[in-house]
Parts: structure tokens; C-alpha cells; sequence
């Protein structure tokens, strides 16, 4: 089964800042990755998917980049509502799995 | 807009089964191209998928759960439903639905999934 890696597990940023967060799988996955932000006690929220396709209604500074096994996650400037856990998800492979996430803090 | 809505059975006592519905609002199940599925999270850990199903009664569950998992639909009230067999304390988590909008592929489902429930807290305990 195919395993994916998520680093940092913490990033303390300060508001305005660029976030780089890292999904790394055990198997290529072409571009089918997809990126969730969750903040506590809510449901994930769809932000990337396909590796680099923005999902409905989200800002232009949540960009995804990469294919194959490397994938990265960036947020340009860090708002203070964007601090919270951020998954990654694959589909290239059966069953669809989770990253075991990385949480992104206040500085 | 798609809105789904988990109902809330709360606390389950070992060995019993849990039950749960989804009502979806906003879009039919009965929609082609969508897989409507369960996904849980234990506390403070990280994310499963459960199993998913089509209108058609097409079902696709995560096989360390398949042999406890039923998964429903009922296309009349718009609702899906989980039931997962002999619980135990491991089973506590908060449950999700969610919308898939994914793909067969050699008879398994790949997809992500774009719109989400709340979320409901189910615990196991006697």
C-alpha cells in the first residue's frame, strides 16, 4: 500500500509570511494529489486537487505544485484565518489515503 | 449549493453496531458521476476512508474495514447510511460524509472528495 509523508509536521510562521508544506509518496502518483485544510472542530476543506487545480472559492494565494512522488503545498502570504492543518490525499493509487498532515502555528 | 448533515447516535456500546445517516441537500445522490462516502478520524490523528457508494447501489469499501462495513442509500429521502459491526473502543472517532466525485478504475473507486458533513463525535463506551 502506498504511503505518504508529510513535512514539516509543525511550521511556526508569522502572519504575511510563505508557507511550503511537503507531501512525498511511496509511489509515483502522476498528478493525482489533492491538498485539504482543516481548522478545529470543522470538516477538511477541499483546497487543491490534481496536484495544482484550485478548488471553488479558493484564494489565490493557496498554490499546489509537483507530480510523481513530490508534491508542495504553498500559501504566498500567511492570513490569520489560514492557520490550521493542512492533509494531503492521493488518488492515483486504491484506496484513496490521507497524509498524516502538517500543522501550520503562529509564530 | 451541496450541503450534507450527519445524524448523531453519540455513543455506542461495545460490540454493537453503529449506525449513521447522511442527509444530502442542495443536490440529488441519484446525480451520475458522484460517489457519496464515509471518512472518519480518530481523535487527534489523521484521516480514513470508510467505503463509498453509488446511486446504482454500487458499493466500495477500505478493506481493513470491508468485513465490518454495510454502507446504503435511499434515493428517496436523499440520505446514505453506515453501519459498522462489533465495535470497540478502537471505533471512536468522529465520523464524516462527504461527496466524491471520482472514477472506477479496475473496479475500485479513486476520487477526492469536495464537499463534507460536519462531522459527528461517535464514542464507543459501555
Amino acid at each position: 500500500e502506498i504511503v505518504l509523508t508529510q513535512s514539516p509536521a509543525t511550521l511556526s510562521l508569522s502572519p504575511g509570511e510563505r508557507a511550503t508544506l511537503s507531501c512525498r509518496a511511496s509511489q509515483s502518483l502522476s498528478t493525482y494529489l489533492a491538498w485539504y485544510q482543516q481548522k478545529p472542530g470543522q470538516a477538511p476543506r477541499l483546497l487543491i486537487y490534481d496536484a495544482s487545480k484550485r478548488a471553488t472559492g479558493v484564494p489565490a494565494r493557496f498554490s499546489g505544485s509537483g507530480s510523481g512522488t513530490d508534491f508542495t503545498l504553498t500559501i504566498s502570504s500567511l492570513e490569520p484565518e489560514d492557520y490550521a492543518v493542512y492533509y494531503c490525499q492521493q488518488r492515483g493509487h486504491w484506496p484513496p489515503l490521507f497524509g498524516p498532515g502538517t500543522k501550520v502555528d503562529i509564530k | 449549493q451541496v450541503r450534507l448533515q450527519e445524524s448523531s447516535p453519540g455513543l455506542v456500546k461495545p460490540s454493537q453496531t453503529l449506525s449513521l445517516t447522511c442527509t444530502v441537500s442542495g443536490g440529488s445522490i441519484s446525480s451520475g458521476g458522484y460517489y457519496w462516502s464515509w471518512i472518519r478520524q480518530h481523535p487527534g490523528k489523521g484521516l480514513e476512508w470508510i467505503g463509498s457508494i453509488h446511486y446504482s447501489g454500487n458499493t466500495y469499501y477500505n478493506s481493513s474495514l470491508k468485513s465490518r462495513v454495510t454502507i446504503s442509500g435511499d434515493t428517496s429521502k436523499n440520505q446514505f447510511s453506515l453501519r459498522l459491526s462489533s465495535v470497540t473502543a478502537a471505533d471512536t472517532a468522529v465520523y464524516y460524509c462527504a461527496r466524491a466525485p471520482g472514477e472506477i478504475w479496475f473496479g475500485q473507486l479513486l476520487s477526492y472528495f469536495d464537499y463534507w458533513g460536519q462531522g459527528t463525535l461517535v464514542t464507543v463506551s459501555s
